[in-house]
């Protein structure tokens, strides 16, 4: 089992509204990334912080925004819910922005009804 | 753009055998290759990295190797066990900080 750990494990939410998934990184790491898994499909991109900066953006909207903190701890945050955005939300860390394993969380699971 | 593809999507075989799962990307330049296994509705277990230097790697019954100029790298599972049933993912450290993920391949090992 990695050091990561993602909050909340399940979420149920009203398409509109706003959520915020959080995500602690495993202990000495400065890189948080994120990703969406929609069912049957491998993860996709979303962002990654390091050191507190966004250094990366996949193709997403602006409605998903995210923080990292001095801990390194980090929020995804999704405004104006669609269905679409129903998936498995993964966050990651590593050691450094790259070229390093990556250890992955347990998911949350986003519902958009 | 970086496309991963993964061969097969699903794969059952009996218990004891040797099996050997496909990942092939279009993008050579990259930084290194993870393979992750992942059980239903779970994360991501990291299995084995190789950095783009390196040509394979072993842990335990696993082993996987990289051809980079190819754009291929394959998961060979040795005497594979009914725990082994789940969903392998490979993943591309390349450009954009990001991994490029294939589609997985859905392993079933029978009893």
């Amino acid at each position: 089992e990695t050091g990561v750990t993602q909050s909340p494990t399940h979420l149920i939410k009203t398409r509109g509204q706003q959520v915020t998934l959080r995500c602690s990184s495993q202990s000495g790491h400065n890189t948080v990334s994120w990703y969406q898994q929609a069912l049957g499909q491998g993860p996709q991109f979303i962002f990654q912080y390091y050191r507190e900066e966004e250094n990366g953006r996949g193709n997403f909207p602006p409605r998903f925004s995210g923080l990292q903190f001095p801990n390194y701890s980090s929020e995804l945050n999704v405004n104006a819910l669609e269905l679409d955005d129903s998936a498995l939300y993964l966050c990651a860390s590593s050691l450094e922005q790259r070229n390093t394993e990556a250890f992955f969380g347990q998911g949350t699971r986003l519902t958009v009804v | 753009k970086q496309e991963v593809t993964q061969i097969p999507a699903a794969l059952s075989v009996p218990e004891g055998e040797n099996l050997v799962l496909n990942c092939s990307f279009t993008d050579s330049a990259i930084y290194n290759l993870q393979w992750f296994r992942q059980d239903p509705g779970k994360g991501l277990t990291s299995l084995l990295l190789i950095q783009s230097s390196q040509r394979e790697q072993t842990s335990g019954r696993l082993n996987a190797s990289l051809d980079k100029s190819s754009g291929r790298s394959t998961l060979y599972i040795a005497a594979s066990q009914p725990g082994d049933s789940a969903t392998y993912l490979c993943a591309v450290d390349g450009t954009g900080n990001q991994f490029y993920f294939g589609t997985g391949t859905s392993l079933t090992v029978i009893p």
